[in-house]
C-alpha cells in the first residue's frame, strides 16, 4: 500500500516563482528520494536525502527532511516552464526492504510562461 | 548512475494475450525492480528481480500473472500474462547500483506504456 501522501496534489505557478511540494510518510526510513516524471514517461531522479540529513541542495532544488514529523519538502526556486511535470517522493525503509521504494501520490506542477 | 532502456516503449494488445517487456541496464547492478503505474496513479512495486533465483513478489502480485526473469546482472524481463483491460498501465523497471553503502539512488527506465483492448 502507498504510505506517502503529497500535497498539494496540483500546483500552478508563474515562471520565476518558487514551488514547494510536501511529502509525508508513515514508517521509519533509510532514505527518501524525489523524482520528476514528464507526461507519463520514465522517472528522472532528482535528489536523495538520508535519514540522518536534514537538508540537501542541488542546483535550484532544496530538499528538507524532518524524521520526527515523518515529512519532507521539495523546493524549486526560480521555476521555469520546463519544470512542468509530476513530482514524486519515494521512501526506502532499508533493512530487509532495502531498495523497495514506496511512492507518494505525487504533485502535478504547472509552470506558466 | 545507471542508464536503463526498455523495450517496447509502448504496445496495444488484445485481452487474453501476453506481453514480455525487456529491461537493459548499461552496467552490472545488484538489484532490479519492476513497478506498475496505473493511469493517473502513482507507482506500485510489483517485484524484485533476483539474479539466479525466483523473483520476490509484493502483496497483490503473483508469479503466474507477472513472471519475471533475470538471467544476469544487466538484464531482466517482465511478462504480463493473460492480459485484461485492467492491466493497462505503464510498467517501469529500475536498478539500484550498489556501491557498498546503504544510501543509493535508484534509477528508472523510460517505461512501457501498455494498453489492453
Amino acid at each position: 500500500s502507498q504510505q506517502g501522501e503529497e500535497d498539494p496534489q496540483a500546483l500552478s505557478i508563474q515562471e520565476g516563482e518558487n514551488a514547494t511540494m510536501n511529502c509525508s510518510y508513515k514508517t521509519s526510513i533509510n532514505n527518501l528520494q524525489w523524482y520528476r516524471q514528464n507526461s507519463g514517461r520514465g522517472l528522472v531522479h532528482l535528489i536523495l536525502i538520508r535519514s540522518n540529513e536534514r537538508e540537501k541542495h542541488s542546483g535550484r532544488l532544496r530538499v528538507t527532511l524532518d524524521t520526527s514529523k515523518k515529512s519532507s519538502s521539495l523546493l524549486i526556486t526560480a521555476s521555469r516552464a520546463a519544470d512542468t511535470a509530476s513530482y514524486f517522493c519515494a521512501t526506502d525503509a532499508g533493512g530487509t526492504s532495502y531498495g523497495k521504494l514506496t511512492f507518494g501520490q505525487g504533485t502535478i506542477l504547472t509552470v506558466h510562461p | 548512475s545507471a542508464v536503463i532502456s526498455q523495450k517496447p516503449s509502448r504496445d496495444i494488445c488484445q485481452r487474453g494475450t501476453s506481453l514480455t517487456i525487456q529491461c537493459q541496464v548499461d552496467s552490472q547492478v545488484t538489484m532490479m525492480f519492476w513497478y506498475r503505474q496505473q493511469p493517473g496513479q502513482s507507482l506500485t512495486l510489483i517485484a524484485t528481480a533476483n539474479q539466479g533465483s525466483e523473483a520476490t513478489y509484493e502483496s497483490g502480485f503473483v508469479i503466474d500473472k507477472f513472471p519475471i526473469s533475470r538471467p544476469n546482472l544487466t538484464f531482466s524481463t517482465l511478462t504480463v500474462s493473460n492480459m485484461s483491460p485492467e492491466d493497462s498501465s505503464i510498467y517501469l523497471c529500475s536498478a539500484l547500483p550498489t556501491t557498498g553503502g546503504s544510501y543509493n539512488e535508484q534509477f528508472f527506465g523510460p517505461g512501457t506504456r501498455l494498453t489492453v483492448l
